[in-house]
């Protein structure tokens, strides 16, 4: 089954600190994986796709499918990072699986 | 253009009611979708329409229908309420495509915050 984990409900850095979100996934395929953030009392949005290997906002996320991992990583934290992550996987046509998220804290 | 807009934002319940929720797009995206967010569960899928008149179930589809009669519109019912049903509901659309890319994003709706008492 496919199934996406997001071991860390809440990560808490402060500013300038190096930020790594974990997401491992399970899945047979060629997996296509995406990043989505939702900013307080904002809707969710894109954030990056793995095809794409851009870095959006000074994040990066690098498909390892040795280790089955989709990790989103900054190397120094903003306060207007703070807002949810979450990481999903594409597994069939336009149907995503998402992790259950990882709450980003960025304190001064 | 204002996206995917979501009506209402909040709704209170009694168990056994019934409601809809509506979900409108103006992208002229073939793909729409249901969510619902919990705390601990993150987003999980409850229908889906891959066009105008066609709708497929979800992970989580007992307890809702679905029907979407013109392409912007994608409607979410629960015929009778259940305190389970307590639960943010999110609407997404995307544009049909069999590649990988821009058109394989999901534009998300701002959210029904719905409660069953």
């Amino acid at each position: 089954a496919q199934r996406v984990t997001q071991p860390e409900k809440l990560l808490s850095v402060f500013k300038g600190a190096p930020v790594e979100l974990k997401c491992n996934y399970s899945y047979s395929g060629s997996p296509e994986l995406f990043w989505y953030v939702q900013y307080s009392r904002q809707r969710l949005q894109l954030l990056l796709r793995h095809i794409s290997r851009e870095s959006i906002k000074g994040f990066t996320a690098d498909l390892n499918k040795g280790e089955t991992s989709f990790h989103l990583k900054k190397p120094f934290a903003q306060e207007e990072d703070s807002a949810m992550y979450y990481c999903a996987l594409k597994p069939s046509f336009q149907k995503l699986v998402f992790g259950t998220g990882t709450r980003l804290l960025v304190s001064p | 253009n204002a996206g995917v807009t979501q009506t209402p934002k909040f709704r209170v319940l009694k168990t056994g009611q019934s409601m809809t929720l509506l979900c409108a797009q103006d992208m002229n995206h073939e793909y729409m979708y249901w969510y619902r967010q919990d705390p601990g569960m993150g987003l999980r899928l409850i229908h889906y329409s891959v066009g105008e008149g066609t709708t497929a179930k979800g992970e989580v589809p007992d307890g809702y229908n679905v029907s979407r009669l013109k392409k912007q519109n994608f409607l979410l019912g629960l015929e009778s309420a259940a305190p389970s049903q307590t639960s943010v509901y999110f609407c997404a659309s995307s544009q049909a495509s069999g590649t990988s890319g821009d058109k394989e994003t999901q534009y998300f709706g701002p959210g029904t915050r719905l409660l069953v008492l």
